[in-house]
């Protein structure tokens, strides 16, 4: 069965930068693009954008552009955001999910809090 | 970027019928998904383009739509169902969520 397990809950400094990981397993990690996507606490749902393992080609949301990185470990079959320059507003839990027409399969979530 | 616009809450008794609604500020087609999310969980898939149930998800779930007017319909409302609803669009670039609908039971 397709699993997404994320990394652990991090704790970082404003200015600092964060990776977080999620390793697929269940299915072929490079013919599914993997998307990432931000919740604040009590706020919807932010799509940062995709990466398609297969070749590392990558799409952002421009308001994410310089915010967030996106790559994948074929050999390891994981996937990986990291985001940079934190502040406050990057405090939020972020999930990885697979599939275009509609996310059908979703990692537990990361929650990164940001703080000095 | 697309706004998708959800009304905040609904109060429904179980075994009512409740429908969702899912505003998009231009067209989307029919690339239109539905999201169940209950606290400290990620969100659940129960529709995808507009109208097609998800794998597992019991057939209570309904969607319709399509261009700018969606809806999700849950028939009958079972205590289960206290959650937040989330719709989807990714046909436009960014793509983008609506705010969401916390359904509560009476």
């Amino acid at each position: 069965q397709v699993q997404l397990q994320q990394s652990g809950a991090e704790l970082v400094k404003p200015g600092s930068s964060v990776k977080i990981s999620c390793k697929a397993s269940g299915y072929t990690f490079t013919s599914y693009d993997m998307h990432w996507i931000k919740q604040q606490p009590g706020n919807g749902l932010e799509w940062i954008g995709w990466i398609y393992p297969g070749n590392g080609n990558t799409k952002y949301n421009q308001k994410f552009n310089g915010k967030a990185t996106l790559t994948a470990d074929k050999s390891s079959s994981t996937a990986y955001m990291q985001l940079s320059s934190l502040t406050s507003e990057d405090s939020a839990v972020y999930f990885c999910a697979r599939d275009r027409g509609g996310f059908a399969y979703w990692g537990q979530g990361t929650l990164v809090t940001v703080s000095s | 970027d697309t706004v998708l616009t959800q009304s905040p809450a609904l109060a429904v008794s179980p075994g009512e019928r409740v429908s969702i609604s899912c505003r998009a500020s231009e067209g989307v087609n029919s690339y239109m998904h539905w999201y169940q999310q209950k606290p400290g969980q990620q969100p659940k898939l129960l529709i995808y383009k507009a109208s097609n149930l998800a794998s597992g998800v019991p057939a209570r779930f309904s969607g319709s739509g399509s261009g700018t007017d969606f809806t999700l319909t849950i028939d009958p409302v079972e205590a289960d169902d206290t959650a937040t609803y989330f719709c989807q669009q990714s046909w436009n670039d960014p793509w983008t969520f609506g705010g969401g609908t916390k359904l509560e039971l009476k």
